[in-house]
């Protein structure tokens, strides 16, 4: 069973970048899209973009357009996400999720990497 | 892309049902079949508790069982448990091709 580990705490500040990696342990992404999620303290989880590593597709939500990348690297089995000009209010836990058997929900999640932007 | 509507609580005591609705529009819950449904408990991250609207992924309890009409989809938990207390959450896919996730909802066993 593939399981998705993501890199560690970070500490940014305001207008700065955060890059955010995740890692198939275990096996490879395959086909599967890997999405990403914010989920700010005490608030729900937001759907920010993802990517097929396969065929090097991403697709960002609307919201997230100019600021958010996210990329894939198959040799390493690692999928990242950077932030751009981060502002406190992009302090939050960030997710990396997979689809998997063609199924558009997120069966696999990692554990989740905090970003705190502040000054 | 609005997030979709949940009760921001529901509550039950052990042992009964309860159901949390999700409410979309034409663009997302209505349109596709792919409305999934997540438990998140405090520090944890979200699990995957329904797909494409009604499945249950392996391992889930029986317990657990969705439905879907028109732009508004539900997930029922019957027979309540007290390790059912967590934040749920629906999502669906949307014309855009992007994933938009519901408002969450806090699920108290009384």
């Amino acid at each position: 069973q593939v399981q998705l580990v993501q890199s560690g705490a970070e500490v940014k500040k305001p207008g700065s970048s955060v890059k955010v990696s995740c890692k198939a342990s275990g096996g490879t992404f395959s086909s599967s899209a890997i999405n990403w999620v914010r989920q700010a303290p005490g608030q729900g989880l937001e759907w920010m973009g993802s990517i097929i590593p396969i065929i090097d597709i991403a697709n960002y939500a609307q919201k997230f357009q100019g600021r958010v990348t996210i990329t894939a690297d198959e040799s390493t089995s690692t999928v990242s996400m950077e932030l751009s000009s981060l502002r406190s209010d992009d302090t939050a836990v960030f997710y990396c999720a997979r689809e998997s058997g063609g199924i558009e929900a997120f069966g696999i999640w990692g554990q989740g990497t905090m970003v705190t932007v502040s000054s | 892309q609005s997030a979709l509507t949940q009760p921001a609580s529901v509550s039950g005591s052990p042992g009964q049902s309860i159901t949390i609705s999700c409410t979309g529009t034409s663009s997302d819950v209505g349109a596709y079949n792919s409305v999934s449904w997540y438990q998140q408990h405090p520090g944890k991250a979200p699990k995957l508790m329904i797909y494409e609207v009604s499945n249950r992924p392996s391992g889930v309890s029986s317990r657990f069982s969705g439905s879907k009409s028109g732009n508004t989809a539900s997930l029922t938990i019957s027979g309540l448990q007290a390790d059912d207390e967590a934040d749920y959450y629906c999502s669906s896919s949307t014309s855009s091709s992007t994933y938009v996730f519901g408002t969450g909802t806090k699920v108290t066993v009384l």
